[in-house]
Order: C-alpha cells, then sequence, then structure tokens
C-alpha cells in the first residue's frame, strides 16, 4: 500500500513569488492535513480537508490556502512568499469523521526555501 | 485550549542507557495521546497511541509510554537507547470525537545517543 506522498521533495522560490504544494493521501483516507514545521516551532496546523471541504483552518494569513480534489489529493498553495515561510510542510491524511483522530499518517515532506 | 508540553528541548544519552521523555497536557477530558518520531528530513511516523484500557501501552522499536491522568502526563520511555533512536519526538493529543479539531502536537524533543 503506497503511503502518503508529496511533491515536491524541494522548492526555492523568491519573495513575492508564489508556492504550489502537492500531497496524494493513503487508499481510503478522506481527510488531508497540512502542517508548517519551522525551525524550532514544531508543528504548526494549516489547513484540515474532508470529502473536498475546508473543515479547519489554523491561525495563517489567507494567503495560505489550499483546496481537495475529487480523489481526496489535495494542494497548499502560498502566495506572496516572504522569508519566514521557509519551512518543512507536512502532510497527513486520515479516515474521516470520527475516525479522524485515531491516528495520522504523515508524508516526508516539502522543503519549501525562500531566498 | 487544549495544548502539549514537552518541556525537555534537547536530551542526550548514551547507548545502553534508558530514557524518559515528558509529555504535559491540557484538555478538557481524556483525549487520544499519541507519539511520533521524525528522522532528519522526514515525515512523522508513529510510534504508539493510546485511546482507552491499559494506561501502559506499547508501540514499535521497544518504546513504551504510560498515561497518567491524575497528573495529565504521557510519558515515552525504552529500556535500552540505541544509535538509530536519534531523531526527534512529538507528542501530541486531540479529541475522541475528532469533530473539527485537528491533533495537536508539542514542539518536540530532540534525542541525541552518544557512544
Amino acid at each position: 500500500e503506497a503511503g502518503v506522498t508529496q511533491s515536491p521533495t524541494h522548492l526555492i522560490k523568491t519573495r513575492g513569488q508564489q508556492a504550489t504544494l502537492r500531497c496524494s493521501p493513503i487508499s481510503g483516507h478522506t481527510s488531508v492535513y497540512w502542517y508548517q514545521q519551522a525551525l524550532g516551532l514544531g508543528l504548526q496546523f494549516l489547513l484540515w480537508y474532508d470529502e473536498g471541504e475546508e473543515r479547519n483552518r489554523g491561525n495563517f494569513p489567507p494567503r495560505f490556502s489550499g483546496r481537495q480534489f475529487p480523489n481526496y489529493s489535495s494542494e497548499l498553495n502560498v502566495n506572496a512568499l516572504e522569508l519566514e515561510d521557509s519551512a518543512l510542510y507536512l502532510c497527513a491524511s486520515s479516515r474521516t469523521g470520527g475516525e479522524a483522530n485515531y491516528g495520522y499518517t504523515f508524508g516526508s515532506g516539502t522543503r519549501l526555501t525562500i531566498v | 485550549a487544549q495544548s502539549v508540553t514537552q518541556p525537555d528541548i534537547h536530551i542526550t544519552v548514551s547507548e545502553g542507557a534508558s530514557l524518559e521523555l515528558r509529555c504535559n497536557y491540557s484538555y478538557g477530558a481524556t483525549p487520544y495521546l499519541f507519539w511520533y518520531v521524525q528522522s532528519p528530513g522526514q515525515g512523522l511516523q508513529l510510534l504508539l497511541k493510546y485511546f482507552s484500557g491499559d494506561t501502559l501501552v506499547q508501540g514499535i522499536k521497544g518504546f513504551e509510554a504510560e498515561f497518567k491522568r491524575s497528573q495529565s502526563s504521557f510519558n515515552l520511555r525504552k529500556p535500552s537507547v540505541h544509535w538509530s533512536d536519534a531523531a526527534e519526538y512529538f507528542c501530541a493529543v486531540g479529541p475522541r470525537n475528532s469533530g473539527n479539531t485537528p491533533l495537536v502536537f508539542g514542539k518536540g524533543t530532540r534525542l541525541s545517543v552518544i557512544a
């Protein structure tokens, strides 16, 4: 069974540009979560998509957005990139509804570097 | 609001020595509890989880954790550490019925293993 896959592995952008990160969940998982892991800050919750809808959003500005496609894969878009957006972006997936917190399966992340 | 505290940012132990990583949480009710491990540049791997029942749970790689309701703690232990255990360890909590609340992660404890 394939795990959670994220692409690209690394991404280098300049300030002001836009970045798109992609995530494919485990087969049978309908919830996708995005977390930002910046140096020394642990995992900060960004977004949660479930069955195509945004279910929850963390304390991030609106330039962080995303969507979930009918096949449950997801995109995270970051507009107007700033230096402090440099981080490892982790995607996770889980079953839906009340079982969502039975545990997440994580991908290996996308390392976004802003220069 | 729910929160997770991992008091130790960095711990160094000798190979073969025992290990205990601390995790305290603040939650309205007994949550689901998790420990994840992250090797450098990688995503997070689930070590173990507590839902209910026996308060001592066994996980992968020889790890165990004990849930203590009175102390709101879920400490991770290993009797004999191997050099390959060097990594970052994250404690996480989430509500029993996920609703719209994702898992909340601590800031992590980095484990170094010396010969």
